[in-house]
């Protein structure tokens, strides 16, 4: 069965700097997805970013970049110029490879709050 | 695009009394469906899939009879708390499972439901 680790509870951050979030996974499978989902306080999950496992360049979405090492199976998230409204719960997500037979359904990890300080 | 409603967003209820909660996909197809249970400070508990035109799948210690659930069609599946009680005051969150385009398989989240039960 896979797994999710979020080692790191709760971080913060002053605004503008850049802050990375942890996520480690387990998994026999070589083709996957990873997810990072943020929950505002509104409690909306929010799709941050996106990465499939079989693609070597790391997903980038504006301020929003991965690290992903696959042998390590890592995917941590660094946040670059944070801003007051990234201010938020973040969840590392897992998903199966749809040609796999895969139901699309989400292993979550805990979540690491992140505080943006002014 | 990609957008999920849910409805309501919050509802308060007497115990005993079953309360019904959709979830649509309003922009897209959605042949799976997720329904989720978030208590406060943690992360989302999977309670079941849901896949247009059969039967949902339970996650184990997720009573079936209790919560009733139907995907009756492509962008709507409900999800209904039957006789309930204290301990089913709780924050429901339903996903959509997206296929195809450039965001290949993914979740998207409705803005979640709060039940309370009096």
């Amino acid at each position: 069965a896979q797994t999710v680790t979020q080692s790191q509870p709760e971080m913060s951050v002053q605004e503008a700097e850049t802050v990375t979030l942890s996520c480690t996974y387990d998994t026999s499978e070589s083709n996957y997805y990873l997810f990072w989902y943020k929950q505002p306080p509104s409690r909306q999950m929010i799709l941050v970013i996106r990465q499939e496992a079989y693609k070597q360049q790391n997903a980038t979405e504006n301020r929003f970049s991965v690290n992903f090492q696959k042998a390590a199976k890592s995917f941590s998230l660094k946040i670059s110029d944070s801003q007051l409204g990234d201010t938020a719960m973040y969840f590392c997500a897992f998903m199966s490879f749809f040609y796999g037979g895969s139901q699309g359904n989400l292993i979550f990890g805990k979540g690491t709050k992140l505080s943006v300080k002014p | 695009g990609a957008v999920v409603s849910q409805h309501p967003s919050w509802v308060i209820c007497k115990s005993g009394t079953s309360v019904k909660i959709e979830c649509r996909s309003l922009d897209f197809q959605a042949t799976t469906m997720f329904w989720y249970r978030q208590f406060p400070k943690q992360s989302l508990m999977l309670m079941a899939t849901s896949n247009e035109g059969s039967k949902a799948t339970y996650e184990q210690g997720v009573e079936k009879d209790k919560f009733l659930i139907n995907h009756a069609s492509l962008t709507l599946s409900t999800l209904t708390v039957t006789s309930a009680h204290p301990e089913d005051s709780s924050f429901y969150i339903c996903s959509a499972r997206f296929l195809g385009g450039f965001s290949g398989d993914t979740q998207y989240f409705g803005p979640g439901t709060r039940l309370t039960v009096l």
